[in-house]
């Protein structure tokens, strides 16, 4: 069985562009969550969907953030303008049954 | 924000002996999930402790869980080189999200 794809894997961009992640879940996982990591420190919730509902989004900054998942499969998670700040690595997780969580490679980006 | 703490934030063994981290958490919970991360790469399941159950295995793993002192435990038992890498403990609330905490980094010499 595949895993929770994650592209680009790395990503280096200027402050105040634009950039994209791509998250492809596990197959019949409906649930898919994008997480934010700091070096050092746990993942932290950005939003969760439920198919392609998101239903949970208190914790994305709605300014410079934005996420989709049309047909409730893949997901898109978008930041522009990038700051400083958003320097983290990017995790995708799915999950089937809404207690264990699948979690993909991630993509760590740096703003510079 | 973080809800959980683990303890110690970085812990170092020789192969074979036993390691235990400790994790202290501030709400009520519907579960306690504990999972594993190697450097650089994602997260792993590792084992899930209801907030009726006291205590579970997995293997080496043994997870108990004191929902009167909020805290729970993970020991890892004849540890072996290839355990090195950061765990971390996460809770659900209910949401069917989960928070984590900031994790124990594990270091078990050869």
């Amino acid at each position: 069985e595949a895993g929770v794809v994650q592209s680009p894997r790395y990503k280096i961009i200027e402050k105040k562009q634009p950039v994209a992640f791509w998250c492809n879940p596990i197959s019949g996982h409906n649930t898919l969550y994008w997480y934010l990591q700091n070096l050092g420190q746990g993942p932290e919730l950005l939003i969760r969907y439920e198919n392609e509902e998101a239903v949970d989004d208190s914790q994305l900054p709605k300014d410079r953030f934005s996420a989709e998942r049309l047909k409730g499969v893949d997901s898109t998670l978008k930041i522009q303008p990038a700051e400083l700040g958003d320097s983290a690595v990017y995790l995708c997780a799915s999950s089937f049954t809404g207690d264990e969580q699948f979690f993909g490679p991630g993509t760590r980006l740096t703003v510079l | 924000s973080q809800q959980g703490e683990e303890d110690p934030q970085a812990l170092s063994i020789q192969e074979g002996e036993n390691a235990t981290m400790n994790c202290s958490y501030k709400t009520s919970i519907n579960n306690l999930q504990w999972y594993r991360q190697n450097s650089g790469r994602g997260l792993v399941h590792l084992i899930l402790i209801r907030s009726n159950e006291r205590e579970k295995h997995s293997g080496r793993l043994r997870v108990t869980l004191d929902t009167s002192k909020k805290s729970s435990s993970l020991l890892i038992t004849a540890s072996r080189a290839a355990d090195t890498a950061s765990y971390f403990c996460a809770t659900d609330t209910g949401r069917r999200a989960l928070t984590f905490g900031s994790g124990t980094r594990l270091q078990v010499q050869p």
